[in-house]
């Protein structure tokens, strides 16, 4: 079984810094996808950035990207320039062959 | 594109009574529906996945007889939430996927309290 896990329960930065969230994951497929996604105080899951597994290079979507060592099965998410609209519960998550696994989470709360 | 609406998004009920979630993908046929409960400040459960036409596959522990989940179109699927109790109460998210597309879409999500 696939598991996820996010080491930072909870996390702060000021407007207009950087801000990097962990996530290691554990599995024996080759093909798979991480996600990250954000769920704001209205809980609509919101898709931030995906990655391909097979693809080397690290994904990018505007202030976000992310760092993914496929050897050491990490995959962080780098949140550049922070705005007040980024605070909300951050989830990794994990796609193989079947089901969508996601991390506990990471509570990031941008702030003045 | 690639939007999944959910009804009721709040729902009160008593204890004992049964409550039915719908998930709808309303511009794409959604081959593979996914259930998810979430508790406060926890993260997403998968529940159960279901396929059109197809009887739905539940996780372990997830009591099948308690969440009755039908997927009748490729556009609807429901959640019935059986003889509640107020340990039911909760968070549900739906989600839908199409075809060999590895994304999943999801809803806005329903919020149960069972009294």
């Amino acid at each position: 079984a696939q598991t996820v896990t996010q080491s930072q329960p909870e996390m702060s930065v000021q407007e207009a810094e950087t801000v990097t969230l962990s996530c290691t994951y554990d599995t024996s497929e080759s093909n798979y996808y991480l996600f990250w996604y954000k769920q704001p105080p209205s809980r609509q899951m919101i898709l931030v950035i995906r990655q391909e597994a097979y693809k080397q290079q690290n994904a990018t979507e505007n202030r976000f990207s992310v760092n993914f060592q496929k050897a050491a099965k990490s995959f962080s998410l780098k949140i550049s320039d922070s705005q007040l609209g980024d605070t909300a519960m951050y989830f990794c998550a994990f796609r193989g062959a079947s089901k969508l696994t996601f991390g506990t989470g990471t509570r990031l709360q941008v702030t003045l | 594109g690639a939007v999944v609406s959910q009804h009721p998004s709040w729902v009160i009920c008593k204890s004992g009574t049964s409550v039915k979630i719908e998930c709808r993908s309303l511009d794409f046929q959604a081959t593979t529906m996914f259930w998810y409960r979430q508790f406060p400040k926890q993260s997403l459960m998968l529940m159960a996945t279901s396929n059109e036409g197809s009887k739905a596959t539940y996780e372990q522990g997830v009591e099948k007889d308690k969440f009755l989940i039908n997927h009748a179109s490729l556009t609807l699927s429901t959640l019935t939430v059986t003889s509640a109790h107020p340990e039911d109460s909760s968070f549900y998210i739906c989600s839908a996927g199409s075809g060999g597309n590895y994304e999943q879409y999801f809803g806005p999500g329903t919020r149960l309290t069972v009294t």
